[in-house]
Order: C-alpha cells, then structure tokens, then sequence
C-alpha cells in the first residue's frame, strides 16, 4: 500500500530566508505524480507544485521548489525568500492508477514564518 | 475560471439528525472525491467517483452515503449524525483515468458542527 511521510510536524523560518520541508513516500509504482498542497488558516486547499515521476527535472513554480530523488522517494519542498503568507500547512500527496487516483495524504508540516 | 463549488459552507446539525452536504465539480471534470478533515488532521479520504460510478471507497462510516448525478455533481448523505463528525468536509474534482497527471482542485468545504 502507498503511504506518504512528513516527518516534521512543525518548521519555523526567518522571513527572507529559505526552508525544506520533507515528505517521503513508499509505493511500488514506476508511473505516479506527487503534489504539494498548501492549507492556509482559511482552511482553503490550495495546489502550490507538483511533479511527475517520470520527469527527472525537479518542478518549480517562482518561490517553490521540489527536490524529486525517484530512488530514495524523496519529495521535499523548498521554499526561497518566505514571506509571511507562506504561513500555513503543507500536505505532501500521492496519486497514481494504483490507487485510483485518489489522494494518498501526509501528515502535515505546520509551516510559521517569524517577522 | 469556475473552481469546485460546495454547499452549505456552515452546517450545524444536532446529534443523530441527518445532512447533505452537495459539491459541484469544475465544468467537465469527471472524478469526484470526498474528504473529511478533523482539527488538527490530515484530510481522510471518503469516497470517489468516476463518471458517475463510484470508483473508490475510504473510511467513509456506514452512517454515510454518496452519488455522483448525471451532471457530475455529487451529494454526501449523512445520518445519525454523532459529535465526531464535526469537521470540515472538502470536495474535490479532477479529469479521471488517463488523466491522472491532472491535479485535484478543492472546493472551500463545509464546515459541519453536530452540537
């Protein structure tokens, strides 16, 4: 069965300053998709990335970044020059034909940016 | 651009009365899937569907039910309603089979209160 990890509960981070927050995955699948997903206090879900896991180039989208390491399924997002509405929870998600391509979720990072 | 419309966004109900919550896919999406989020929790999966079938099935209660119209929309059927099932209940739509490298947009959810 596929199950995605965040280990970090909660990250803090400098305003201006970059942070990674990590997801790791387990799935036997070669054809799948990851995306992140951000949750501000609104309680919106909002798609902030995603990658396919048959490109090797890692996705960015301005401030967003992923690192994609396919053989460790390693999926972290890394966040350049944070600003204070980066503040909210990230879900790291997996979807594949495997599992009817529903969203398969992490746990969460709580993501505070200090001022 | 037309995003994922939910119905009520606020619903208080008492204990063991029933609700319907109702979803309206983005125009032309297929797949529908149900997401029930505590406080403080990742979203758990429902249910899907897919093309008006249902295509997948999570933790959904058996107090529960689901359907996807004709028209794509879906309703999620409630009864018996217990204080736990307080939460916030997100759709979500997306195009279906092969394509599956599409995200998944959110619909604002319902925030259901059972007092």
């Amino acid at each position: 069965a596929q199950t995605v990890t965040q280990s970090q509960p909660e990250m803090s981070v400098q305003e201006a300053e970059t942070v990674t927050l990590s997801c790791t995955y387990d799935t036997s699948e070669s054809d799948y998709y990851l995306f992140w997903y951000k949750q501000p206090p609104s309680r919106q879900m909002i798609l902030v990335i995603r990658q396919e896991a048959y490109k090797q180039q890692n996705a960015t989208e301005n401030r967003f970044s992923v690192n994609f390491q396919k053989a460790a399924k390693s999926f972290s997002l890394k966040i350049s020059d944070s600003q204070l509405g980066d503040a909210a929870m990230y879900f790291c998600a997996y979807r594949s034909p495997d599992s009817n391509y529903q969203l398969i979720w992490g746990a969460g990072t709580k993501l505070i940016i200090k001022p | 651009a037309a995003g994922v419309i939910q119905s009520p966004r606020h619903l208080i109900k008492e204990k063991r009365e029933t609700a319907t919550l109702k979803c309206y896919p983005i125009p032309r999406h297929d797949t529908v899937y149900w997401y029930q989020q505590g406080p403080g929790q990742d979203p758990q999966f429902l249910i899907s569907f897919y093309e008006k079938m249902q295509s997948d099935k999570g933790s959904i209660p058996d107090r529960f039910s689901a359907q996807q119209f004709s028209d794509y929309h879906s309703e999620l059927n409630m009864s018996s309603l217990e204080l736990g099932d307080s939460a916030l209940y997100f759709c979500a739509s997306s195009l279906g089979g092969q394509h599956m490298n599409t995200e998944a947009f959110f619909g604002q959810g319902t925030r259901l209160t059972v007092v």
